[in-house]
């Protein structure tokens, strides 16, 4: 079955180290999504491609990038990690046609930056 | 910023009850979403309903569109455990983007 996965499930860092945090589909979607939840904010949009090179900046992209080298993958780079990056990380994916929108998330990334 | 707002932040009702949940917007949109999430998981998506539409369902869910006072509601019929979990607005104007509100949390008790 198609999925969308997500790893590592828990990361513990420490303040400047890089992380990264893999988004893996197989849905052969457009487009895909990191987001960030924390409590109070809701889920805040991160950066975003709808194909391959194509990459953008959300709400909350400062600290944060991504590439697209490929359909399946959006790994997402925290430049030098930050106790205010702390949070749950959320990657979606959705087709990218006209005629819906709809998003599919994975289980989440949990990071701690101590 | 955000631009789904919900609407109570926090429900608690019995089961069997019905459970209803608000979503107030700021901008013309494409559609509007909801999306389930249960604690620790990622969200899920439940219902669209389109700018043209009014009202729709789909089994024990009622959704329904106010664009004039861009607002909607999300109806849980006959509320079940299970349906413990917090619930989602996300708004679409057409560019392949969501925006999320910041969740109702609905607690189900037995």
């Amino acid at each position: 079955d198609a999925e969308i996965t997500q790893s590592p499930r828990h990361k513990i860092t420490e303040t400047g180290r890089q992380v990264t945090l893999a988004c893996h589909q197989t849905w052969n979607h457009n487009n895909m999504f990191w987001y960030r939840q924390d409590l109070g904010h809701g889920l805040r949009l991160i950066h975003y491609s709808y194909g391959v090179q194509d990459t953008n900046k959300g709400e909350v992209s400062d600290g944060y990038s991504v590439s697209r080298s490929n359909t399946e993958d959006l790994p997402l780079t925290l430049e030098s990690a930050a106790s205010s990056q702390t949070s749950v990380y959320f990657c979606a994916s959705s087709p990218g046609t006209a005629n819906t929108d709809t998003q599919y998330f994975g289980p989440g990334t949990r990071l701690t930056v101590l | 910023s955000q631009q789904g707002e919900e609407d109570p932040q926090a429900l608690s009702i019995q089961e069997g009850e019905n459970a209803t949940m608000n979503c107030s917007y700021k901008t013309s949109i494409n559609n509007l979403q909801w999306y389930r999430q249960n604690s620790g998981r990622g969200l899920v998506h439940l219902i669209l309903i389109r700018s043209n539409e009014r009202e729709k369902h789909s089994g024990r869910l009622r959704v329904t569109l106010d664009t004039s006072k861009k607002s909607s509601s999300l109806l849980i019929t006959a509320s079940r455990a299970a349906d413990t979990a917090s619930y989602f607005c996300a708004t679409s104007t057409g560019a392949q983007k969501l925006v999320f509100g910041q969740g109702t949390r609905l607690t189900i008790n037995p």
